[in-house]
């Protein structure tokens, strides 16, 4: 079974500045999907950004980054020019490849991310 | 083009009685992930249906847990005869397509948030 540790449970970031969330997970398979999901206060959790194990290069959605390594398994979310708007909670998610495979989900624990103003 | 759905948004419950938690998703969205959120914690796949048929209820905690998708649209999860530590904000998750596809984002509802006294 795949498992996805955060272990860290709350941050703080200056506004305007930048910030790393890391995340580790554990799996013997070899084609998988990562993904980090915000969830606000209001607890519609949404997609931030998504990488394929297949791809070396790390995947970017304007502000927000990640540092995809396969052979640590490690995949943290950089976001740069921190805003307000950015305070939630963040989940590490993992899934396997889809091929024959359940759509499924495996999430770590999450981060609580502050931002001062 | 509207989100997922989900109602109550709240409920309260003593324990022994029975809850049933409805599921609106995206509408034509073939696959439907119900998933489970402790306070705290990161959410935990429950049962995943792809249109009508569930293909996978490994993560349903107890007999107690049913849920169904009849005419693959609306999804109920239902619990019996609830305990204190049901209690968690319940997630419901839809997908354009379904496993086995290219991976495609799931789209989560505002949740339920249950309460066993």
């Amino acid at each position: 079974a795949q498992t996805v540790t955060q272990s860290q449970p709350e941050m703080s970031v200056q506004e305007a500045e930048t910030v790393t969330l890391s995340c580790t997970y554990d799996t013997s398979e070899s084609d998988y999907y990562l993904f980090w999901y915000k969830q606000p206060p209001s607890r519609q959790m949404i997609l931030v950004i998504r990488q394929e194990a297949y791809k070396q290069q790390n995947a970017t959605e304007n502000r927000f980054s990640v540092n995809f390594q396969k052979a640590a398994k490690s995949f943290s979310l950089k976001i740069s020019d921190s805003q307000l708007g950015d305070a939630a909670m963040y989940f590490c998610a993992y899934r396997s490849a889809p091929t024959g495979a359940n759509s499924k989900l495996t999430f770590g624990k999450g981060i609580t991310l502050s931002v001062r103003p | 083009g509207a989100g997922v759905s989900q109602s109550p948004r709240y409920k309260v419950a003593k324990r022994g009685q029975d809850v049933a938690l409805r599921c609106d998703p995206i509408s034509g969205h073939v696959s439907l992930f119900w998933y489970q959120q402790a306070l705290g914690q990161g959410p935990e796949f429950l049962t995943y249906f792809q249109n009508e048929a569930q293909l996978d209820k490994s993560g349903l905690p107890s007999d107690r847990f049913f849920a169904e998708r009849p005419e693959g649209s609306v999804s109920t999860l239902k619990i019996q005869r609830t305990q204190q530590e049901d209690s968690a904000v319940y997630l419901c998750a839809s997908s354009l397509k379904g496993t086995g596809f290219n991976v495609d984002e799931q789209f989560f509802g505002p949740g339920t948030r249950l309460t066993v006294l």
